[in-house]
């Protein structure tokens, strides 16, 4: 069985500050991990995937995560947060072969502040 | 342009009366999803489909019906609504289990 744990279901940063949004995973076979960005009134877009090659994967707007398998984390990040970054984020789950079932975490709504 | 459409957007409906949801992939996408939306549990997948004729249930399937008849379209049916299935659905469709899903627009149910 796989399950996704989002931490914080609200995040504040500052413009400027570093965005740390954490994930983490449960899966008894090697997963696929996503992190995706709604913004409001909108559908979801994706950010990055992690699919078993570089465990430092780079996404889109300058966000990146980290698959640590040790920690069955899959934290997303930012140097430098912008007003334009304030959305929902949801981290999610599929087992890493043939399969569309996805496991969805129950999101982190960021706030960006002046 | 690539996109996975939803129809309608907004529906307003009563309790016990069926209705069908639409959505529609121009990708030829192998695979599309059902998920609901609710504040404060994120999205969960109702019913998926990996092919023509094939569907499984996802997390929520109870109370909700899909077809996969073309491999473009994929209805979501809800022969007897309640209350408890307003929500907002998302339909989504990728190529295979390695890529990323697109996802429609939404469709924001309100069952009275």
């Amino acid at each position: 069985a796989q399950s996704v744990t989002q931490l914080g279901s609200h995040v504040s940063v500052s413009e400027g500050a570093l965005v740390l949004l954490r994930c983490n995973y449960s899966s008894s076979v090697p997963p696929y991990l996503f992190w995706y960005v709604q913004y409001p009134n909108q559908g979801l877009q994706l950010l990055l995937k992690y699919t078993s090659a570089a465990t430092l994967v780079k996404g889109i707007n300058g966000f990146e995560a980290e698959f640590k398998k040790s920690e069955t984390s899959f934290h997303l990040t930012k140097p430098s947060a912008h007003m334009s970054d304030a959305a929902e984020y949801f981290c999610a789950v599929t087992r890493s072969y043939n399969t569309d079932k996805l496991i969805f975490g129950t999101g982190t709504r960021l706030q960006v502040f002046p | 342009e690539a996109q996975v459409t939803q129809n309608p957007r907004y529906l307003i409906t009563v309790t016990g009366k069926k209705l069908t949801v639409t959505c529609s992939q121009n990708m030829n996408h192998e695979y599309m999803s059902w998920y609901r939306q609710d504040p404060g549990l994120g999205l969960r997948q109702i019913y998926y489909s990996m092919n023509v004729e094939v569907t499984d249930k996802g997390d929520v399937p109870e109370g909700y019906k899909v077809s996969r008849k073309e491999k473009r379209n994929f209805p979501l049916i809800l022969e007897s609504p309640s209350p408890n299935q307003t929500s907002l659905y998302f339909c989504a469709s990728r190529p295979d289990y390695r890529n990323t899903q697109y996802f429609g627009p939404g469709t924001r149910l309100t069952v009275l």
